[in-house]
């Protein structure tokens, strides 16, 4: 079965930071992978995805991750946070078979001035 | 604008009352889901459809119910039976094979 473990529950972090959210996964066939973002009372929005081709994805706002296969991570990293990235983080790993999404635990991460 | 409408925002129930989370999508999108959240659990699956007059249990199915009559709209129903209803509930839909899911805003039920 396949699994999705977030290593830290919080991050907390100042502002202006270079920061690492930690995305491990299981799986036993390819996987399509993702990271979303939540907003306090909002529902969750794509942030970036790995599908194929390069393994490193950048989304619009300065977040890249990086798929790495031989050790089933797909870290999500900024180098540099400003304080509106404050959310809670989701990586989640698609069984294209399963019909589903895998989702982590979370990670929240806290920007401080 | 094409996107994923949940009602209400907040819902607030007395005990053993039944009660109806609206679910309704534009994007034509064949798959649609039902999370529920609480604080530092994640996300847990509830029931997922793939196709209209057909759906799935998820992972904590019990005391919950679906129907999926159209193709854009999938409610969710919080029976008496269900424990501790009182959550955060997230809809979802996807297209294709890559299960990538565009979430609605969710509501926040809560029981009395």
């Amino acid at each position: 079965a396949q699994s999705v473990t977030q290593l830290d529950s919080q991050v907390p972090v100042f502002e202006e930071a270079p920061v690492e959210l930690r995305c491990n996964y299981s799986s036993s066939v390819s996987v399509y992978l993702f990271w979303y973002v939540q907003y306090p009372n909002q529902g969750l929005q794509l942030l970036l995805k790995y599908l194929s081709g390069s393994t490193l994805v950048e989304s619009i706002n300065g977040f890249e991750a990086e798929f790495n296969k031989s050790q089933t991570s797909f870290h999500l990293r900024k180098p540099s946070v400003h304080i509106s990235d404050t959310a809670e983080y989701f990586c989640a790993v698609s069984d294209p078979r399963g019909g589903k999404l895998i989702f982590g635990q979370g990670t929240e991460l806290s920007v401080k001035p | 604008d094409g996107g994923i409408t949940q009602s209400p925002k907040y819902l607030f129930r007395k005990e053993g009352q039944n009660v109806t989370l609206s679910c309704e999508q534009n994007l034509n999108h064949d798959a649609m889901y039902w999370y529920r959240q609480d604080p530092g659990q994640g996300l847990r699956l509830i029931y997922y459809s793939q196709i209209v007059n057909d759906f799935q249990k998820g992972d904590i199915a019990e005391g919950y119910s679906v129907s999926r009559e159209k193709k854009e709209s999938f409610p969710l129903t919080v029976t008496s039976a269900q424990k501790n209803p009182t959550a955060f509930y997230l809809c979802a839909s996807s297209v294709g094979d890559y299960n990538e899911q565009f979430f609605g805003p969710g509501t926040r039920l809560t029981v009395l």
